[in-house]
């Protein structure tokens, strides 16, 4: 079964650095999205991206927060700053390109520790 | 999104079925009810979505009242493996996210 891949599992950086979240999404997707949850909290929405470009952003996503798809094959979330409440679990997912059909395969996630 | 409101929590015994319901009382004719889980840490996991027919896969099955007021997802037989919290989502067409609730964490009892 197709899987949305991420890397790395799990990121230690010291505030301030910059991180890349790395994802492959499954290649006949269309619509690519990133989810963050912090932990015991719930999974919050923080972007998508169609056609080369966002189409819609959480308040979350801010300034700090990027996103590109660099090649036909990797979707990556920047964080240009990283601050201590950026740590989280970061799930990237793609869907078809039906645009009703919310059948969303996510990735098994980045576990991103800010020290 | 339409409002989705579930129990906190539920227990079923291994082997038995898990019945999960769901109240979106708010949702409106063609928004469609997901269900997601996710187990542990994982990342969320699709299983079944429906419109108004009860609707059936390798994973669950999904019935939805006539109303479409509510809807109950059902793992048959339910294996330890099947632990994690559930959502009942409720998109509203043309949005681009998922906006997920708290859910219902199902604690398989051996």
């Amino acid at each position: 079964e197709p899987e949305v891949t991420q890397t790395p599992s799990h990121q230690v950086t010291q505030m301030g650095q910059e991180v890349i979240l790395r994802c492959v999404p499954i290649s006949n997707h269309l619509y690519f999205y990133w989810y963050r949850q912090i932990l015991g909290q719930k999974v919050e929405f923080l972007v998508s991206f169609y056609n080369n470009e966002i189409s819609e952003k959480s308040e979350i996503f801010d300034d700090q927060f990027s996103v590109e798809r660099p090649d036909g094959s990797n979707f990556t979330l920047k964080i240009r700053s990283t601050k201590l409440e950026d740590s989280a679990m970061y799930f990237c997912a793609s869907r078809p390109r039906d645009r009703g059909n919310y059948g969303y395969t996510f990735g098994s996630g980045t576990r991103l520790t800010v020290v | 999104d339409a409002k989705t409101t579930q129990p906190p929590s539920m227990d079923c015994a291994e082997g038995r079925a898990a019945n999960l319901p769901c109240n979106h009382s708010t949702i409106s004719g063609n928004e469609y009810v997901y269900w997601y889980r996710q187990i542990h840490s994982q990342g969320p996991q699709y299983i079944i979505h429906g419109l108004k027919n009860n609707e059936t896969n390798e994973m669950a099955s999904l019935i939805i009242t006539e109303d479409r007021k509510s809807s109950t997802l059902i793992l048959p037989h339910a294996t330890l493996r099947d632990t994690a919290v559930y959502y009942c989502i409720a998109p509203n067409f043309g949005n681009e996210k998922l906006t997920f609730g708290t859910g219902t964490r199902l604690t398989i009892i051996p």
